[in-house]
Formats: C-alpha cells, sequence, structure tokens
C-alpha cells in the first residue's frame, strides 16, 4: 500500500519557538495532503487542505499566520507550527490523497511545547 | 455543514460480535470510510462505502445506508488487539475546487475484555 511519512515523530521545543512538520507521499504523487490534529482522547480535527502549487485552505478557526502551510512539490508538504505555545501541544497527522477511494495517513507528529 | 454520531464508548467480550453504528448529515456525499486508530498512533483504514449495502472483509464489514445517513462497522470473532478507537469518516465534495474532504466522527473507543 502507499506510504506517508512524517518527520520529526516527536519535538519538544521552549515556548515562543517555531517547528517544521514534513509529510511526504513516499510511493505515490499526492496532489493534496492534508493536516489534522488530535488532542488526547479526541477525535481527528481538520486544519487545511493542501494543494500542490496553490495555497492551502484552512479550516475555520485555524489561523493560516500560526500554521503555514507550503506544499512544493506532488510528495512533500510542510506544516510549520510558528510562535509555539503550550496549548499547541498536540499530535499532528498529515494524510495524502492517491486515489479516489482513501487517504493514507502519516504516522503522526507528537509535539510538545513547553 | 456536517454532522457525524456515533458511540463514545462500546465494551465487549473476547469471541463475540459487536456493531459500532454511525449516523452523518452532509451535503455532497461521496463515500463514508472506517478507520481504526491505537493509541498513540495514527489511524489505518479499515473499509470503505459508498453504495447502499454490505461490504465485507474478513472479520470486518461495513453497511451503508444513504438515504438513512447512517453506517455501521460490524467486528467478529473479537480479539483483544481490536481494543482501539473507531472512526467513522465522510467524504464529501468540497465547494473549493480542491476535490473530497474526510470529516471525521467523534470516533468509538472499544475495550475488549476476555
Amino acid at each position: 500500500g502507499a506510504v506517508v511519512s512524517q518527520h520529526p515523530s516527536r519535538v519538544i521545543c521552549k515556548s515562543g519557538t517555531s517547528v517544521k512538520i514534513e509529510c511526504r507521499s513516499l510511493d505515490f504523487q499526492a496532489t493534496t495532503m492534508f493536516w489534522y490534529r488530535q488532542f488526547p482522547k479526541q477525535s481527528l480535527m481538520l486544519m487545511a487542505t493542501s494543494n500542490e502549487g496553490s495555497k492551502a485552505t484552512y479550516e475555520q478557526g485555524v489561523e493560516k499566520d500560526k500554521f503555514l502551510i507550503n506544499h512544493a512539490s506532488l510528495t512533500l508538504s510542510t506544516l510549520t507550527v510558528t510562535s509555539a505555545h503550550p496549548e499547541d501541544s498536540s499530535f499532528y497527522i498529515c494524510s495524502a490523497r492517491g486515489g479516489e477511494e482513501t487517504q493514507y495517513f502519516g504516522p503522526g507528529t507528537r509535539l510538545l511545547v513547553l | 455543514g456536517q454532522n457525524i454520531d456515533q458511540p463514545t464508548e462500546m465494551t465487549a467480550t473476547e469471541g463475540a460480535i459487536v456493531q459500532i453504528n454511525c449516523t452523518y448529515q452532509t451535503s455532497g456525499f461521496n463515500g463514508l470510510f472506517w478507520y481504526q486508530q491505537h493509541a498513540g498512533e495514527a489511524p489505518t483504514f479499515l473499509s470503505y462505502n459508498v453504495l447502499d449495502g454490505l461490504e465485507e472483509k474478513g472479520r470486518f464489514s461495513s453497511f451503508l445506508s444513504r438515504s438513512k445517513g447512517y453506517s455501521y462497522l460490524l467486528l467478529k470473532e473479537l480479539q483483544m488487539k481490536d481494543s482501539a478507537s473507531y472512526l467513522c469518516a465522510v467524504r464529501s465534495t468540497m465547494n473549493n475546487n480542491a476535490g473530497n474532504m474526510l470529516t471525521f466522527g467523534g470516533g468509538t473507543r472499544l475495550m475488549v475484555k476476555p
């Protein structure tokens, strides 16, 4: 099956710093990638939809200036959490749409902001 | 808007059968997915329904009724490793020309007991 990787898998940073998370589709081209956030014991919440070569579409309540998304190629999308604060600590998961029937999820990135 | 409901928690016995229900209200319906998510991990794909009826895949089956906005995931011969969260997700056509998007329900935490 299709494989999606995320890097880093875990990051701890100080409040006020910026963190970049990479999402790569390893064996297929993903014209669309999705970024989700999941707080403990809660479901996935879509943050934004990322299309290669165009601006990301953000869900209501997600600050686009705080969560910068770049989809520079058909295999790479990045999410940068700028000026991270403790309330941004969460599990960030990307997914890539490889075909019509499903999305393939990355393994997730656990962010802890101190 | 979209609304997806599923029970928060369920408990079942090893070897038994359990049915997890999902009801949804959405516009532009374009398929329903079930995902399994173990604690601390990203979701993994279980099933996909776009037409009414039952789809069987080994111990797991999924049913869809589009007219009722209803789906269920049926797990047979439960094993301890089936203890996980089960996420119902509805795909709908987006208005921003980005194709389709998934909206997740809150997830059902299934506990399988010996």
